[in-house]
């Protein structure tokens, strides 16, 4: 069964410390994703990567930065987590290129910036 | 950004009625997605149609795409307790189809 799981359901940190936020699929996708998800803005997508060591901005990658040493893990850094950093971050994957082919969506992470 | 917009932003309905969602977008586009969001819980993908389709059928589900207008609909036919969730049209980054760009979604409420 397809799965991308995320390290964390719920996180809660402090200003200013770094944050790490990792995705893991098991379904050798070349391409993986995050996105943030607030209440009237939708989904938001931060990054992308569409090859190990690859990795393209989205629409907000400001405060972010993204590493993919592997293929099947993709990790989300908040250098310096601000509270306006606070959201539901949901990672992705697909097979091929995303706007072909279906993305598997991880449960989410609830991340409080405190 | 391209992002798609969704109407209506909430609709409650009883079961056993349809429900309705629209989906408008901006840009040129190879195919569009619909995707269902459970409270708290990650996406998953409903239907795929492409750009030179203009109505697909999954189950219960009806997709409809008019790329002269940018728009596509989701219809939920005799819908039940278990379809209320948010509702999120995507669409493509670029013409290259690297990403997708999703909408700010329908929540849908179904009431027994």
């Amino acid at each position: 069964d397809v799965k991308v799981t995320q390290s964390s359901r719920y996180l809660v940190k402090r200003t200013g410390e770094k944050v790490f936020l990792e995705c893991v699929q098991d379904m050798d996708h070349e391409n993986m994703f995050w996105y943030r998800q607030d209440p009237g803005l939708g989904l938001r997508l931060i990054y992308f990567s569409y090859d190990v060591k690859m990795k393209e901005k989205g629409d907000i990658p400001e405060g972010y930065s993204v590493s993919r040493e592997k293929k099947e893990r993709f990790s989300l850094i908040l250098e310096s987590a601000s509270t306006n950093q606070t959201s539901m971050y949901l990672c992705a994957s697909s097979f091929g290129l995303a706007g072909f082919n279906e993305q598997f969506f991880g449960p989410g992470t609830r991340l409080t910036v405190l | 950004s391209q992002q798609g917009e969704e109407d209506p932003q909430a609709l409650s309905i009883q079961e056993g009625e349809n429900a309705t969602m629209n989906c408008s977008y901006k840009t040129s586009i190879n195919n569009l997605q619909w995707y269902r969001q459970n409270s708290g819980r990650g996406l998953v993908h409903l239907i795929l149609i492409r750009s030179n389709e203009r109505e697909k059928h999954s189950g219960r589900l009806r997709v409809t795409l008019d790329t002269s207008k940018k728009s596509s609909s989701l219809l939920i036919t005799a819908s039940r307790a278990a379809d209320t969730a948010s509702y999120f049209c995507a669409t493509v980054l670029d013409q290259a189809g690297t990403a997708l760009i999703f909408g700010k979604g329908t929540t849908l409420s179904v009431s027994s």
